[in-house]
């Protein structure tokens, strides 16, 4: 029972373009979402969150797209850079303030090229 | 920069023995959560931890599972008899639940069951 897909299990862009994350859910009950960034050999790493209030969320490179009628969520980072290279989880909550459990995408592995 | 800390970072095990996983959250956090991926698969929710006790769990946390807040600083996960399928990484993560944010978790200790 895949509630939060990730369809791209692969990316690869060039530095100094966008990075499109694309991520699709299924449950009406999730109302909070965030992404995370997973190094090799490390836990994943909390880069942005977004409510369902809300349907955008900026934070330096990073923007989070929330279309709730799609159920559909998509990260940008631009300009993307070597270092963004990892593998790149979305992941939805039903609790506000996102400390209920969350249920996360299987990961889309984002490549950057100098 | 705060973190949270696991240990040990790799664990073999024979089937059918006892496991601890530890973790020490950060020190202000106050929900506690352990998950874990098994290669090639998607990290998956098994127990919340809030006040001392669970808050909720997933059908994976079975009565082979446990775990404890013996000293206020220390978060255990305990797997009384392992089977060969509880072969993944376990990440713990914290969290302060006082706003929107995302979970900051270990860098995981990967059990394998042989």
């Amino acid at each position: 029972d895949q509630q939060v897909k990730q369809n791209s299990p692969s990316l690869s862009v060039q530095e100094g373009r966008i990075s499109i994350l694309n991520c699709d859910y299924t449950n009406s009950m999730f109302d909070y979402f965030l992404w995370y960034k997973k190094y090799p050999a490390e836990g994943p790493t909390f880069l942005i969150s977004i409510s369902s209030i809300k349907d955008k969320n900026e934070d330096g490179r990073f923007t989070v797209f929330l279309n709730k009628s799609a159920k559909h969520l998509s990260l940008h980072i631009v300009p993307s850079q070597p270092g963004d290279s990892a593998v790149y989880f979305c992941a939805a909550s039903d609790g506000s303030g996102g400390y209920q459990k969350v249920t996360f995408g299987t990961g889309t592995k984002l490549q950057v090229i100098p | 920069e705060p973190e949270v800390t696991q240990t040990p970072s790799h664990q073999v095990t024979q089937m059918g023995q006892e496991v601890i996983l530890r973790c020490v959250p950060i020190s202000n956090h106050l929900y506690f959560y352990w998950y874990r991926q098994i290669l090639g698969q998607k990290v998956e929710f098994l127990v919340s931890f809030y006040n001392n006790e669970i808050s909720e769990k997933s059908e994976i946390f079975d009565d082979q599972f446990s775990v404890e807040r013996p000293d206020g600083s220390n978060f255990t996960l305990k797997i009384r008899s392992t089977k060969l399928e509880d072969s993944a990484m376990y990440f713990c993560a914290s969290l302060t639940g006082t706003g929107e944010e995302g979970y900051t978790f270990g860098s995981g200790t990967r059990l394998t069951v042989v």
